[in-house]
């Protein structure tokens, strides 16, 4: 059975500052996720990581995947407070059918 | 217009009463899940379908059923609601020939009293 972990679950930062969101995962996946989420609204999709070796950035946000360690990292650079929401990593594997397995999502508070 | 929409968005009902919970989609996708999500617990799958005639229980499909009554529409029911089916629920779908990443709807937001 896939399992996927994030760490940590509650993050407060202060405006400025950089911080690494992990998602590590239990078995070998071909696609891995990272997902925002305001309160009270829907998901919305961030980066889809592909291969070992993959980083990709958009803004402040930076998002990598490792494999071999069956870990991904989002690294978030000087936050600002328009970044506070959860985050949510999820993997699919060709094994699962390719349904997405979700960690618990990080909540990120970024204060002023 | 939103291309995944739900309805309702908010629903109050009593136990034992059914419900249904809809769900469209313009995108043209094959694929479409249902989720709950509940605080501390991310999101669950509940069941999804991978094209009119394929349905698949996910990880936690027992008190809920599905139909999907063609390929932009995939309805969740509840056949007699309970107090703990009380969550977020949300529709998504994906495209088998991209990445499949799942782009989410709105949500309904279910309270069993």
């Amino acid at each position: 059975e896939l399992k996927v972990e994030q760490n940590p679950l509650f993050l407060s930062m202060q405006e400025g500052k950089n911080y690494t969101i992990y998602c590590n995962y239990s078995t070998t996946s071909d696609r891995l996720y990272w997902y925002r989420q305001d309160p009270g609204k829907s998901l919305e999709s961030l980066f889809v990581l592909l291969s070992n070796g993959a980083v990709k950035q958009e803004g402040r946000l930076m998002a990598s995947l490792d494999t071999k360690a069956r870990l991904s990292t989002l690294h978030i650079t000087a936050a600002v407070h328009d970044l506070s929401a959860t985050y949510f990593c999820a993997v699919d594997t060709r094994g699962s059918n390719y349904k997405l397995t979700f960690g618990k999502g990080t909540l990120l508070t970024v204060n002023p | 217009d939103a291309d995944v929409t739900q309805t309702p968005r908010n629903r109050i009902t009593k136990t034992g009463k059914r419900i249904m919970l809809e769900c469209s989609q313009t995108k043209g996708h094959d694929r479409m899940y249902w989720y709950r999500q509940d605080p501390g617990l991310g999101l669950r799958l509940i069941y999804y379908s991978f094209d009119v005639k394929d349905i698949n229980k996910g990880e936690i499909s027992d008190g809920y059923s599905v139909s999907r009554q063609a390929q932009a529409k995939f309805s969740l029911s509840l056949e007699s609601a309970i107090p703990n089916q009380t969550a977020l629920y949300f529709c998504a779908t994906s495209d088998p020939a991209g990445e499949e990443t799942q782009y989410f709807g709105p949500g309904t937001r279910l309270l069993v009293l």
